[in-house]
């Protein structure tokens, strides 16, 4: 089984559309990241957070807001979807028994906004 | 703005041959450099790094060199095989565990 999973893999939704994307993980590590991937700007950090009761924002947080439900649960809202945040989005963890600062990815979810 | 770099999007090398990738950064503060691996459809998986004291790491046919003074990197992949067609990206942190991430270079290796 992946350790990092992100559910759905796959959406569509339309402009005005609140939606929840969600990343579980059983790594036991404490950090835990979201990012979103464009093509020709990489991947960008949305939030982070270092535990459950730690909550980050990252370098383009508008327009989204994350919760740490649990260790191994972090979660990524869009409260009103709109098209230009049709993305990639990726989960990653990091923390006790990886390497430095070696980051472990989901396999992503792919989001259009139409 | 985007503080590391990846100017090449794509590279294109025959199988066997060696495969040359780049990267700048341009804070200062950045003392950790990381190059991932991705397919498509997956997530980006590590493959190799550099602490700042260094100026090169190798791990099988992967060395990474260092360049403090330029602020530049790069990643070398000798030989090149087909498996190794994918994107990589170049990632810095500044003992935040934060990773700041560059744009990415598409790498085909042609048989």
């Amino acid at each position: 089984d992946a350790d990092v999973t992100q559910t759905p893999r796959n959406r569509i939704t339309k402009t005005g559309k609140r939606i929840m994307l969600e990343c579980s993980q059983t790594k036991g590590h404490d950090r835990m990241y979201w990012y979103r991937q464009d093509p020709g700007l990489g991947l960008r950090l949305i939030y982070y957070s270092f535990d459950v009761k730690d909550i980050n924002k990252g370098e383009i947080s508008d327009g989204y807001s994350v919760s740490r439900q649990a260790q191994a649960k972090f979660s990524l809202s869009l409260e009103s979807a709109i098209p230009n945040q049709t993305a990639l989005y990726f989960c990653a963890t990091s923390g006790l028994g990886s390497s430095h600062y070696e980051q472990y990815f989901g396999p992503g979810t792919r989001l259009t906004v139409t | 703005d985007q503080q590391v770099k990846q100017n090449s999007p794509s590279l294109s090398v025959q199988e066997g041959r060696i495969s040359i990738l780049n990267c700048d950064y341009t804070n200062s503060m950045f003392d950790y450099f990381l190059w991932y691996k991705k397919y498509p459809a997956e997530g980006p998986t590590f493959l190799i790094s550099i602490s700042s004291i260094k100026d090169k790491n190798e791990d099988g046919r992967f060395t990474v060199f260092l360049n403090k003074s330029a602020k530049h990197l790069s990643l070398h992949i000798v030989p090149s095989q087909p498996g190794d067609s994918a994107v990589y990206f170049c990632a810095a942190t500044s003992n935040d565990y934060k990773l700041s991430f560059g744009a990415g270079t598409t790498v085909t290796v042609r048989a």
